[in-house]
């Protein structure tokens, strides 16, 4: 229950695709759901998160696509770019109570490389 | 600037030493996180505290101490215990949460250990 499963493990895309990386939750509490990004030998960044409230999230290149009912969200990268080469993992959690933070479920996380 | 800085970034150790990861931060957070790093297995939550002179296991806390005896502090020993110690090792912080607000956390930029 507590599980977010992150497919594909790895994704080659040439410069200018769509890369799409899935996650799927099983907790029906997880009410945030937090995209972050790392480079190699460096230590994740978020990069863009969605609350359940809303289907879609878009920031500049980078869209979340989130599906209540079936419990799925994605990380969409429009034109991708080279720089763009990183692991990605998804993340889900629920909303804190008054002083206390609740923990972050991560997914395995996703090896995009993006070929010019 | 403000952030949180881990040392060292390339540690070595022989087994059956216990050995010490750094962890600091200033950005006046009150929570702090260490999570482990492996190929194909994403993070994982290794130990967390909310307050000073207190924590709690995450779900890897076997073989591992940790101490929260200042706010901008949390260091993480590796003990003999760890069967499997070799990984990247990364610290995290994040507000307390507020009610209805979420976990965003800041990591560091983590330590690799490697154990000969």
């Amino acid at each position: 229950q507590q599980q977010v499963k992150q497919s594909p493990q790895s994704l080659i895309v040439q410069k200018g695709g769509i890369s799409i990386i899935n996650c799927a939750y099983e907790n029906t509490a997880f009410d945030y759901f937090p995209w972050y990004q790392q480079f190699p030998g460096k230590g994740p960044a978020l990069l863009i998160a969605i609350r359940p409230d809303v289907s879609e999230k878009k920031e500049g290149r980078f869209t979340i696509s989130f599906n209540k009912s079936a419990k799925q969200f994605s990380l969409h990268i429009m034109d991708s770019q080279p720089g763009d080469s990183a692991t990605y993992f998804c993340a889900a959690s629920r909303v804190g109570s008054f002083y206390n933070t609740d923990k972050l479920i991560f997914g395995t996380g996703t090896r995009l490389q993006v070929f010019p | 600037d403000g952030g949180i800085t881990q040392s060292p970034k390339y540690l070595f150790r022989k087994e059956g030493q216990n050995v010490t990861l750094s962890c600091e931060q200033n950005l006046n957070h009150d929570a702090m996180y260490w999570y482990r790093q492996d190929p194909g297995q994403g993070l994982r939550l290794i130990y967390y505290s909310q307050i000073v002179n207190d924590f709690q296991k995450g779900d890897i806390a076997e073989g591992y101490s940790v101490s929260r005896e200042k706010k901008e502090s949390f260091p993480l020993t590796v003990t003999s215990a760890q069967k499997n110690p070799t990984a990247f090792y990364l610290c995290a912080s994040s507000r307390l949460a507020e009610e209805y607000s979420y976990n965003e956390q800041f990591f560091g930029p983590g330590t690799r250990l490697t154990v000969l």
